[in-house]
C-alpha cells in the first residue's frame, strides 16, 4: 500500500531555533497536509497545500508541496515552548473521499 | 471546535467482548471518518461514511464494522475484541460538501481502547 516516510522522528531543540521536516513517498498524491497533535488530544490542522510547487505560510510555519507531488516539507521558525507536539504529515490521492494516508509523526521538543 | 463528540473516551474490555465506540457531530457534515493510532504507525483509516447508510472500507478494517442511520452518528463496533485492537480511536469530519473532498479534517479528542 501506500506509504509515508516522514522524518526525523523526534527532535530535541532549543526555544528560538528554527526546526524543517520533511515527508517522502514512492507515489503521487493530489493534496499535502500539515497537522500537529498535542498530548490527549486529536490532530488539529495547520497547514493544506493544493498544487505542486505551492508554498504557504501560517504564522511561523511554513509549508511546501513538492514539484514532483511526491513530497512535502514544514518549516517552524524561531520556535516556542507551546510548539511542543507530534507533527503529522498527510496526502491524499483521490479527490472526492478525503482519505488520507499519513506519516508516523515527528515528536518536537523544544527546551526553553 | 467543529462540534464532535466520542464516547465512551476510555474504556477497558476482554478479548471477545463486543464493543461499540461513538462519534457524534452536530454540523451536519457528510463525511465522517474512523482513524486509529498506534505508536510508529501514525493514524490508519479504519472505515468512512460518504452519507446515511453510506460506508466504505479503508486501510485497516478487518475486525471492525460501521454504521451511520443519521447524518450525525457514526459508530464503530468490533465484534469480538482482541488484544491487538487496543489502540486510540480517532473520528474525523471533513467539512467538504460538494464533489471535491481535500481531505481538510477535523479530529474529535479520542478514545483510548484497552482489551485485557
Amino acid at each position: 500500500g501506500q506509504q509515508l516516510n516522514q522524518s526525523p522522528q523526534s527532535m530535541f531543540i532549543q526555544e528560538g531555533e528554527d526546526v524543517s521536516m520533511n515527508c517522502t513517498s514512492s507515489s503521487i498524491f493530489n493534496t499535502w497536509l500539515w497537522y500537529k497533535q498535542d498530548p490527549g488530544e486529536g490532530p488539529v490542522l495547520l497547514i493544506a497545500l493544493y498544487k505542486a510547487g505551492e508554498l504557504t505560510s501560517n504564522g511561523r510555519l511554513t509549508a511546501q508541496f513538492g514539484i514532483t507531488r511526491k513530497d512535502s516539507f514544514l518549516n517552524i521558525s524561531a520556535s516556542i515552548p507551546s510548539d511542543v507536539g507530534i507533527y503529522f504529515c498527510a496526502g491524499s490521492v483521490t479527490s472526492n473521499t478525503g482519505k488520507l494516508i499519513f506519516g508516523q509523526g515527528t515528536t518536537l521538543q523544544v527546551k526553553p | 471546535d467543529a462540534g464532535i463528540t466520542q464516547s465512551p473516551r476510555h474504556k477497558v474490555t476482554e478479548t471477545g467482548t463486543p464493543v461499540t465506540l461513538r462519534c457524534h457531530q452536530t454540523e451536519n457534515h457528510r463525511y465522517m471518518y474512523w482513524y486509529r493510532q498506534d505508536p510508529g504507525h501514525g493514524l490508519r483509516l479504519i472505515h468512512y461514511s460518504y452519507g446515511v447508510k453510506d460506508t466504505d472500507k479503508g486501510e485497516v478494517s478487518d475486525g471492525y464494522s460501521v454504521s451511520r442511520s443519521k447524518t450525525e452518528d457514526f459508530l464503530l463496533t468490533l465484534e469480538s475484541a482482541t488484544s491487538s485492537q487496543t489502540s486510540v480511536y480517532f473520528c474525523a469530519i471533513s467539512r467538504s460538501s460538494g464533489r471535491e473532498n481535500t481531505g481538510e479534517l477535523f479530529f474529535g479528542e479520542g478514545s483510548r481502547l484497552t482489551v485485557l
